[in-house]
């Protein structure tokens, strides 16, 4: 079992839907890391967080720590938004990455 | 400008030969990381690195070693290339306090 644990893996929403996808993790965490990666390959940082909720554009990114969760919300979702999203956690210099998962948003 | 770049953005190469990619940034930002990206898109951390310590994953073989001239700059030197060695490198850049990272576009490595 990954230390980290993304769902879901593929996720097909149309234009407009809102999206949550999550991320389980079940080791000690500094904090928690969305990254975005498009088909061309480039990775664009999210959302780093340690507690809370943290919101930005259309993008919300939730964690709660007791749970060892986060979620990654978006609102009005758009075409543009497909890509892989990346859930990774850091702690004392080390980090692991979920497995990603596919977001495929149709007009 | 490109906050954090690497050259060479592609790269094919023979087994056995001994390849460097290099990584730069002009954030100012004190710690920069190496990530290996393989075929299923599986994001590792190779390597992190301040410029008070090196952090290596266990993982990484020895054939693979960070190079740092100064604080903007960390290389990834390979020796003796091998088939599996063929993947995407991210380079990435963040500041001390960890709020945000910065990644460069990738280095495509074949090896054959």
């Amino acid at each position: 079992k990954n230390e980290v644990e993304q769902s879901p893996q593929n996720l097909t929403a149309q234009e407009g839907e809102f999206i949550t996808i999550n991320c389980s993790y079940s080791v000690g965490i500094s904090a928690l890391h969305w990254l975005q990666q498009h088909p061309g390959g480039g990775i664009v940082s999210l959302f780093m967080l340690s507690s809370g909720k943290k919101k930005h554009g259309r993008l919300i990114a939730t964690i709660n720590i007791q749970e060892k969760h986060s979620s990654l919300h978006i609102t009005a979702s758009h075409p543009r938004d497909s890509a892989v999203y990346i859930c990774a956690v850091y702690n004392a210099g080390k980090s692991t990455f979920g497995d990603g998962t596919t977001l495929t948003v149709k007009p | 400008d490109t906050a954090v770049s690497q050259t060479p953005k592609y790269l094919v190469t023979q087994m056995g030969n001994d390849k460097s990619i290099k990584c730069e940034q002009n954030l100012g930002h004190d710690t920069m990381y190496w990530y290996k990206q393989d075929s299923k898109k599986f994001l590792k951390i190779m390597f992190s690195y301040n410029n008070k310590e090196l952090i290596i994953n266990e993982t990484v073989p020895n054939r693979f070693s960070p190079k740092s001239p100064d604080k903007a700059h960390l290389n990834l030197h390979i020796n003796s290339l091998e088939l599996g060695d063929s993947a995407v490198y991210f380079c990435a850049s963040s500041p001390l306090d960890g709020n945000t990272i910065y990644f460069g576009e990738g280095s495509w490595l074949t090896v054959v």
